[in-house]
């Protein structure tokens, strides 16, 4: 079946530096989504990407999606306490199921 | 925020009883899921829905059962709760087209003593 690594697991990082977190999937999909989940609290939806080469910005989020849609990554900027979360990629194959990356939990060090 | 709605929040209760945790949504989503969460780990995916009266299991083997008989509810139970159901489960829905979204509820915190 298909699987979506995401690395790394952790990453501890110092207020105002940049971090990437990547999604790896063994198979091609149909489209990626991310979502953010706060310590305590659910899955929020960040955004989908679903064209080969996208790139969407939100803020000091940069989401891109690869070439042969299979891998992806998210990029944050000048990193904030109100990042602090654990990041899930999502892949989707096109049978309306999404396989979860097993997340990037994300601390900020003020 | 999505209308996705899962109640209660926080169920404690004993090994051996029956429970459902409930889960709806307004938004009219064909496509509804239910997920299992440990603490920090990853989400698994346990049942889903593609429309009123589908469902199937999905990629973890789960005792719950589920059923859609009304579009908007996603009903979860257990007959016979045990310790090792002790988890966190997570609704969702998502509508018909590949490129939708897919939202979440708030979750149940449920710990089987």
């Amino acid at each position: 079946g298909q699987q979506v690594m995401q690395i790394p697991q952790y990453q501890h990082v110092q207020e105002g530096e940049d971090f990437t977190t990547y999604c790896n999937s063994s198979t091609t999909l149909s489209n990626i989504q991310w979502y953010k989940q706060r310590p305590g609290g659910h899955p929020v939806f960040l955004i989908q990407l679903v064209k080969s080469g996208e790139v969407k910005k939100q803020k000091r989020l940069t989401f891109q999606f690869g070439e042969a849609k299979k891998n992806s990554s998210l990029h944050i900027t000048a990193t904030q306490t109100t990042d602090v979360g654990t990041y899930f990629c999502a892949g989707d194959q096109g049978d309306y199921k999404l396989s979860f990356g097993a997340g990037t939990t994300v601390t900020v060090r003020a | 925020e999505a209308d996705i709605y899962q109640t209660p929040r926080y169920l404690v209760i004993g090994t051996g009883k029956k429970i459902t945790l409930e889960c709806s949504q307004t938004m009219g989503h064909d496509k509804m899921y239910w997920y299992q969460q440990d603490p920090g780990m990853e989400l698994h995916l346990i049942h889903y829905s593609y429309g009123v009266n589908s469902t199937e299991k999905g990629d973890l083997s789960s005792e719950s059962t589920v059923s859609r008989i009304r579009t908007e509810h996603f009903p979860l139970t257990l007959e016979s709760a045990r310790p090792s159901h002790t988890s966190q489960y997570l609704c969702a829905s998502r509508s018909g087209g590949r490129t939708d979204t897919q939202y979440f509820g708030p979750g149940t915190r449920l710990t089987v003593l």
